[in-house]
Formats: structure tokens, sequence, C-alpha cells
């Protein structure tokens, strides 16, 4: 089966670094993806990860271990508006994604 | 269309009847998929449909549910004699490669 790890809940302040950190166990692994989803909304993708090591963009950088089992998402210069919750989901099959029960970002003045 | 679209955006059912969920993914997108939310959870993959090949029905959670595709187009998920545990926001994703693009859902609520 699978299963991903994830911290439920992170809070941090405006113009912080903060790392939400994913650790997975499946059955078969093609990559790592993270979605951001603001209360209400549809899950929007961030990023991904197939390769070790770490993947800029813009102020999100993601970082994947494969030996590890293991990779983190980091929100720089945060916003009031990076206020989300965060997925980490693992590509396991040809296309289907599993993902984590998801981190909820409080981001504060 | 621009984004994947989803119909209704919300839907209040009696418990005991049928409903229907509506997804128009991005055209193009051979790949499509359905998931659930329930209320601050992770999403539940119910299933996936890859062009022209069977779907991976793998995730459905009764026989209750059931969904169908035509082509690389419009997908309808059916819910059968619906239950309170299937209150819930079924999203819709379609992709062409590594990242899904997920249509607004439609909020389930069965009373």
């Amino acid at each position: 089966g699978q299963s991903l790890e994830q911290p439920s809940e992170v809070t941090a302040v405006e113009g912080a670094i903060v790392q939400i950190n994913c650790t997975y166990q499946t059955s078969g692994f093609y990559g790592l993806s993270w979605y951001q989803q603001h209360d209400g909304g549809a899950p929007t993708f961030l990023s991904y990860n197939a390769l070790d090591g770490l993947e800029e963009t813009g102020r999100f950088s993601s970082f994947l271990s494969r030996s590890d089992s293991y990779g983190y998402l980091l929100l720089q210069e945060l916003q009031m508006k990076d206020s989300a919750s965060y997925f980490c989901a693992v590509k396991s099959g040809y296309s289907t994604l599993t993902f984590g029960k998801g981190t909820m970002l409080l981001v504060s003045p | 269309g621009a984004g994947v679209s989803q119909s209704p955006s919300n839907k209040v059912t009696e418990k005991g009847k049928d409903v229907e969920l509506r997804c128009d993914p991005i055209s193009g997108h051979t790949a499509l998929y359905w998931y659930r939310q329930r209320l601050g959870q992770g999403l539940e993959f119910l299933i996936y449909f890859q062009g022209n090949s069977a779907p991976d029905k793998s995730g459905l959670p009764s026989d209750r549910f059931s969904a169908e595709r035509t082509g690389e187009s419009v997908s309808t998920l059916t819910i059968q004699r619906t239950q309170q545990e299937d209150s819930a926001v079924y999203l819709c994703a379609s992709s062409s490669g590594d990242g899904y693009t997920f249509g607004s859902g439609t909020r389930l609520t069965v009373v």
C-alpha cells in the first residue's frame, strides 16, 4: 500500500522561511509532487521532483531524497496569501497520484 | 476550455437519491481523474481514465459509485442511493504530463 506523512499544521510569520516535510512509503515510485489548496478552492500544482535534489521555482523550492523516501517544500519570504493547505503526492503508478493528508500553513503578520 | 470545469458546483440531495456529477477536462488532456475530499482531509483517489484504455476503478469505495468517459471528453461520476457518508467535495483533474489541473469541485451534501 501507499502512505505519506506530513505535519498537520505549521505556523510562521510574514517574511519568514518555512519547510514542510513529507515522508512516504510506496510500492513503486516515479516522483513526488506538491500542491497548494486555498480554503474552498481547487488544488493547484506547485512542483514535481523525479530525481534527487532541489528544484527552485521563485519563492518555492522542493527537495527529494529517494534513498530516504523523503522530500520537503520550502517557502521563502512568506506572504499572507501563502496561508493554505499543502499536499505532497507520490506518483507510484503510470499516472495516478496518491496524496498525503495535507499541511495547513498559517501565516501571521 | 481554459481549465477543468465541473458542474454543479454545489449539490444537496436526500439520502437514497442518485446524483450525477460532470467534469469537462482541458481539451487535449488524455488523462482524467476523480478524487474525493472529505472536510479537512486529503484527496482520496476514485477512478482514472486514460484515452480509450479500460479505466482504473480501484479507488471506487462501493458498487454504488460508477463513472463514464466518452473518448477524451466529458466524464460523469454517478453515485446511486446516496448515503450521508458520501458528503464530500468531488474533484476532477486532467493531465497531459506530470502535473494535474483540478477543477473547483462539486460539493455534495447528503441530508
